[in-house]
């Protein structure tokens, strides 16, 4: 089965300091990759997502990911945080004709300070 | 579109009560997920539904949950007897199938459950 590993679970940082968060998956077969973000007292939101392409991909309010299939990774990097990104972000697996079952991380709770 | 609705937003009751959680998709949408969210477990997928159809329950904690679908458009999923362990906030997903893969998934609001 697959599994997905978000390394940090409690991020805080400056306005205007440069993000990234890590994920690493496992599963040997084809995979769609997403990160998701869940607001203060909100639900989960679709930031990017990846299913195939450029690996490169680009998500809503600055937000990019980069899938490495070689690292098994698919971080999450934003050049400059505000502090309305202060949410929990979570990455997410799903396998290519897996029936869009997603397996999620366990999450990282990032704090912006201003 | 209204995007996910689920009810109740907020639920507390008491050890030993029935507890229903309901869930209306996205019209047009194949998929329909059941999700369980707590500090301790992060967010564990419990079941969900293809065409109405459960596919996989594999996430369900044990007999005391149960979930349906009996048409397009309304799930529920049921506690009986809920236990305090069972308090954290539960979500409901749906997403097309659009053949392509990578279909992505909506939430609800969550029903946040605390079984006193």
């Amino acid at each position: 089965a697959q599994s997905v590993s978000q390394h940090n679970h409690h991020v805080i940082l400056s306005e205007a300091a440069s993000l990234e968060l890590g994920c690493n998956y496992s599963y040997g077969g084809t995979v769609n990759l997403f990160w998701y973000v869940q607001y203060p007292g909100q639900h989960l939101q679709l930031l990017l997502k990846y299913f195939s392409g450029d690996p490169l991909v680009k998500g809503i309010k600055g937000f990019e990911a980069e899938f490495i299939k070689s690292k098994f990774s698919f971080n999450l990097r934003k050049p400059s945080v505000q502090w309305s990104d202060t949410a929990e972000y979570f990455c997410a697996v799903s396998i290519t004709g897996g029936g869009n079952k997603l397996t999620f991380g366990t999450g990282t709770q990032l704090k912006v300070e201003l | 579109d209204a995007g996910v609705i689920q009810s109740p937003r907020h639920e507390v009751t008491e050890m030993g009560q029935e507890v229903t959680l309901r869930c209306k998709p996205i019209s047009g949408h194949d998929y329909l997920f059941w999700y369980r969210q707590t500090m301790m477990r992060g967010l564990e997928l419990l079941i969900y539904f293809n065409n109405n159809v459960p596919i996989d329950d594999s996430g369900m904690p044990e007999d005391r949950f149960s979930a349906k679908m009996p048409n397009a458009s309304f799930s529920t999923l049921k506690i009986q007897p809920s236990e305090p362990r069972d308090s954290a906030v539960y979500f409901c997903a749906s997403s097309p199938n659009q053949g392509r893969g990578g279909e992505t998934q909506y939430f609800g609001p969550g029903t946040r459950l605390l079984v006193l």
